[in-house]
C-alpha cells in the first residue's frame, strides 16, 4: 500500500521558471492538501481540496495554483518559481468526518529555486 | 482565526527524564487538536488526537480548555523518543488542518 506519493522528491529550479509537483493518494481520500515547510514557520497551508474538481486556497497561496482533476491526484503548480518558494513540500490526504481525521502525509518534495 | 503556538523551538533532555512539549491555540469554536511526529528521514505522522483520549508510545495530552492548551507529556523520555513534533488544530468536521511551528525534542543519552 503506497498511502501518499510525491513526484518528484528533489528538484532546482531556475527563477522564472515553471514546473508541477505531483501527488497522488490510493487511499480514496476525498480531503487533499498542500504545505510547505520552512525553518522556524512550521508547516503552512498552501491549498487544499475537498473532493474531486474542488480546491480552495490556505494560508499561502499566492504564487501557487493547484488542480484536482481526479480523486486521487492533486497537483501544485509554480508558474513561475521565485527563491522565496525554495522549501520543503508536503502533500496530505484524509477522510472527511470528525472520527476519522487522522491525515496521511507524502514523503516531501524538497524545491530549491535559484 | 486558528492559531497554534508552541513557544520552544529545541528541547533537550537526558533519557529518563520527564518530558513536557507545550502547545497553546485559539480558536473560537470546538477544535479538535492532534500531535504529529516527524522522525529523522520519515514522513510526518499522526503521534495522538485529543479526541481518542490514548496514549500513544508512552506519549499523553490533555486537553484544556480553560487554558487553550494541549500539551504533550511523557514521564520518562527515551532516546528514540527525538524527532521533531508538531501540534495541529482542526475545526470539527472539517479538516483543514493548521500546524505550529514545532519542537524538536532531542533525548540524549
Amino acid at each position: 500500500n503506497a498511502g501518499v506519493t510525491q513526484t518528484p522528491k528533489f528538484r532546482v529550479l531556475k527563477t522564472g521558471q515553471s514546473m508541477t509537483l505531483l501527488c497522488a493518494q490510493d487511499m480514496n481520500h476525498e480531503y487533499m492538501y498542500w504545505y510547505r515547510q520552512d525553518p522556524g514557520m512550521g508547516l503552512r497551508l498552501i491549498h487544499y481540496s475537498v473532493g474531486e474538481g474542488t480546491t480552495a486556497k490556505g494560508e499561502v497561496p499566492d504564487g501557487y495554483n493547484v488542480s484536482r482533476l481526479k480523486k486521487q491526484n492533486f497537483l501544485l503548480g509554480l508558474e513561475s518559481a521565485a527563491p522565496s518558494q525554495t522549501s520543503v513540500y508536503f502533500c496530505a490526504s484524509s477522510y472527511p468526518g470528525a472520527r476519522n481525521t487522522e491525515a496521511f502525509f507524502g514523503q516531501g518534495t524538497r524545491l530549491t529555486v535559484v | 482565526a486558528q492559531r497554534v503556538t508552541q513557544p520552544e523551538k529545541l528541547l533537550s533532555v537526558f533519557k529518563g527524564a520527564p518530558v513536557e512539549l507545550k502547545c497553546n491555540y485559539s480558536y473560537s469554536g470546538s477544535p479538535e487538536l492532534f500531535w504529529y511526529v516527524q522522525y529523522s528521514r520519515q514522513r510526518l505522522q499522526l503521534l495522538l488526537r485529543h479526541i481518542s483520549r490514548e496514549s500513544i508510545k508512552g506519549f499523553t495530552a490533555d486537553l484544556n480548555k480553560g487554558e487553550t492548551s494541549f500539551h504533550l507529556k511523557k514521564p520518562f523520555a527515551q532516546e528514540e523518543d527525538s524527532a521533531m513534533y508538531y501540534c495541529a488544530l482542526s475545526n470539527t468536521g472539517f479538516q483543514k488542518l493548521v500546524f505550529g511551528t514545532g519542537t524538536r525534542l532531542l533525548v540524549s543519552p
